[in-house]
């Protein structure tokens, strides 16, 4: 079936560095790409979309790029602060309805 | 608004008893999505409203489980004859307008566990 892989599954980076999580997704036919934020015990937070007319979207410390020919796309978040430190989920639309999620990256951000 | 409301937040039952979930969705969002979410992944879609209207199923979605949404507002996700791999947290989550790539806003989901 359809799927998005993620990966890392866990990424430790040093407070202030940049940290940047990789999905691909296999339905070539997908136009929508958020990235999910979830701190433990509480409900998935949207942070940043991009849809597949652009290439690269940006907010504040959180950037997504997108390659639509390679099929991947990427959350970047630069100055990492130890409020960061939570399980990340990539996305994307398939079939025009539902959405398929990564398996997650936990991030620690080490002060 | 509050956004997405989700009740119970926690249900413990024993196998083969039905248990019934409650989602709010935010009120002018007019599509709602159910998913299950296991420890350690992603959420799972299970299906989707867009009004009153159920327009997809995922094969996930055994016959023992149902949902509706009677007046295109809540919705209520049911499972019937619940078994252990039933175990799970169960997210609902909302969005506006017709297509499916506007933002969905997510519950804090009910756990469920089955003894």
């Amino acid at each position: 079936g359809e799927n998005v892989e993620q990966h890392p599954s866990t990424l430790s980076v040093q407070e202030g560095d940049s940290a940047v999580i990789k999905c691909t997704y296999s339905d070539s036919a997908s136009n929508y790409f958020p990235w999910y934020k979830q701190e433990l015990g509480k409900r998935p937070q949207l942070i940043i979309d991009i849809r597949s007319n652009v290439g690269e979207k940006k907010d504040q410390r959180i950037a997504v790029t997108l390659n639509k020919t390679a099929k991947h796309f990427s959350l970047h978040i630069t100055e990492t602060q130890p409020e960061d430190s939570a399980v990340y989920f990539c996305a994307a639309r398939y079939n025009n309805n539902d959405m398929r999620f990564g398996a997650g990256t936990r991030l620690t951000v080490k002060p | 608004d509050t956004g997405v409301s989700q009740d119970p937040r926690h249900k413990i039952t024993k196998r083969g008893q039905n248990v019934t979930f409650r989602c709010d969705p935010i009120s002018e969002h007019n599509r709602l999505y159910w998913y299950r979410q296991t420890l350690g992944q992603g959420p799972e879609f299970l299906t989707y409203f867009q009004n009153e209207a159920q327009l997809e199923k995922s094969r996930l979605l055994s016959d023992r489980f149902s949902a509706e949404r009677p007046k295109g507002s809540f919705s209520t996700l049911e499972i019937q004859r619940t078994e252990q791999g039933d175990s799970a947290m169960y997210l609902c989550a909302s969005s506006a307008g017709q297509g499916g790539n506007q933002p969905q806003h997510f519950g804090d989901g009910t756990r469920l566990s089955i003894l």
